[in-house]
């Protein structure tokens, strides 16, 4: 069955620090994985990986993508109260139709 | 303004009365999606169609029902709503199934 695992379940850092979230996956004829930030509304799309070991940047976030070990990380650095939201990550098949969605990671950051 | 809407936004309704939950999409996507959220199991996917006329399960489709008459449109139908159906719902749609998903505000749902 294919599942998507997020760790840590939740966090609790101060502001300045910097997090790594990590996304482990299983999912049949593997296509891409997406990152997403939810805060207390819809998720917003934050990254789309589709091959190993190129890291992609926006600002102060980037994320990698290990197809060999099935998993990928968020990283965060300089951490802000703006940062603080569940973090989530998917998996998506080759015909792209189905995503799976990992259970998140909820950040928090304190001042 | 691009943007995915999803109408009512809340709805408190009773086991066994039929419900439909509208998602509309003004950017001419052909992927449409719906999820449900829940406490500790993230979001998992009810429905999904890849374009007019084609809809497909995803992994929790069961007392669900949809349908994709115009590509604008994918309402969500709870033929006979239960509980276990209280959740939030979110309808997502995408320029093609490979690419990025936007997702509608969010719909919650009590069903007593």
């Amino acid at each position: 069955e294919d599942k998507v695992v997020q760790s840590p379940l939740s966090l609790v850092v101060h502001e300045g620090d910097t997090v790594t979230l990590n996304c482990s996956y299983e999912v049949t004829n593997f296509r891409s994985l997406l990152w997403y930030k939810q805060e207390k509304k819809a998720p917003t799309f934050l990254f789309m990986l589709t091959s190993s070991g190129i890291e992609k940047k926006s600002g102060r976030l980037s994320s990698i993508l290990d197809k060999k070990e099935l998993f990928s990380i968020l990283n965060i650095t300089a951490t802000q109260t703006g940062d603080s939201a569940v973090y989530l990550c998917a998996g998506r098949n080759s015909s792209a139709s189905k995503i799976i969605f990992g259970s998140g990671t909820r950040l928090s950051i304190r001042p | 303004e691009a943007q995915v809407t999803q109408n009512p936004r809340y709805l408190i309704t009773v086991t066994g009365k039929k419900l439909t939950v509208t998602c509309s999409q003004n950017m001419n996507h052909e992927y449409m999606s719906w999820y449900r959220q829940d406490p500790g199991l993230g979001l998992r996917q009810i429905y999904y169609s890849m374009n007019v006329e084609v809809t497909d399960k995803g992994d929790v489709p069961e007392g669900y029902k949809v349908s994709r008459k115009e590509k604008r449109n994918f309402p969500l139908i709870l033929e006979s709503p239960s509980p276990n159906q209280t959740s939030l719902y979110f309808c997502a749609s995408g320029k093609r199934a490979s690419e990025t998903q936007y997702f509608g505000p969010g719909t919650r749902l009590l069903v007593l």
